[in-house]
């Protein structure tokens, strides 16, 4: 079973401090995402990675910037957290670059950002 | 840019009740792919759809691929309180990328 697993189911942080979300996957995954997702909005993406140390803006990067340092692991970085980023944070893998591959998504990290 | 829509945002249904969620994208879809995710949950793949006018079942829940592959839809048929979730459609175009819509959240009153 592919797993996918975030640092932190919850997390409380103050305006401009630095938020480092963690994403790990253990199936050799090529593809990783950050999602975020907010009633009425949906899945926005914010970030992906089509490989290790490669990375491409998704539709909402503003904010946020990301690292893949190694295969299996995906980092999302708020440099100076903001109350309009207190959301739900979905990270997802998937094998390889396409989209007619399924994406596994991890269990989520609720950011509140006071 | 490529977009997905969805509706309806919300449904509410009795037991037994059917239930319908539409996908419409502005661009032609390589392939169209369906999640559910359960509250307090995360998305789960439910299924992929690729061919024009592709029509596929599970047990109680059948996925349509429009002809001009700019659509598609998931059917409920008599829903159950296992149902409840959020169903998420995300279609494949010119990139990489998958666009998802906004999602169904889907209530099942016993």
């Amino acid at each position: 079973d592919v797993k996918v697993t975030q640092s932190s189911r919850y997390l409380v942080k103050r305006t401009g401090e630095k938020v480092f979300l963690e994403c790990v996957q253990d199936m050799d995954h090529e593809n990783m995402f950050w999602y975020r997702q907010d009633p009425g909005l949906g899945l926005r993406l914010i970030y992906f990675s089509y490989d290790v140390k490669m990375k491409e803006k998704g539709d909402i990067p503003e904010g946020y910037s990301v690292s893949r340092e190694k295969k299996e692991r995906f980092s999302l970085i708020l440099e100076s957290a903001s109350t309009n980023q207190t959301s739900m944070y979905l990270c997802a893998s998937r094998i390889r670059a396409s989209p007619s591959y399924e994406q596994y998504f991890g269990p989520g990290t609720r950011l509140t950002v006071t | 840019g490529q977009q997905v829509m969805q509706i309806p945002q919300y449904q509410h249904v009795q037991e037994g009740e059917d239930f319908t969620t539409y996908c419409n994208s502005s661009t032609t879809l390589s392939n169209i792919q369906w999640y559910k995710q359960r509250p307090g949950g995360h998305p789960v793949f439910l299924i992929q759809l690729v061919k024009s006018g592709e029509v596929k079942k599970q047990k109680r829940l059948t996925f349509q691929f429009g002809e001009a592959k700019k659509n598609s839809s998931l059917h409920i048929t008599a829903t159950q309180t296992t149902d409840v979730g959020t169903y998420f459609c995300g279609g494949g175009g010119a990139t990489n990328k998958l666009i998802f819509g906004t999602g169904t959240l889907l209530a099942v009153q016993p």
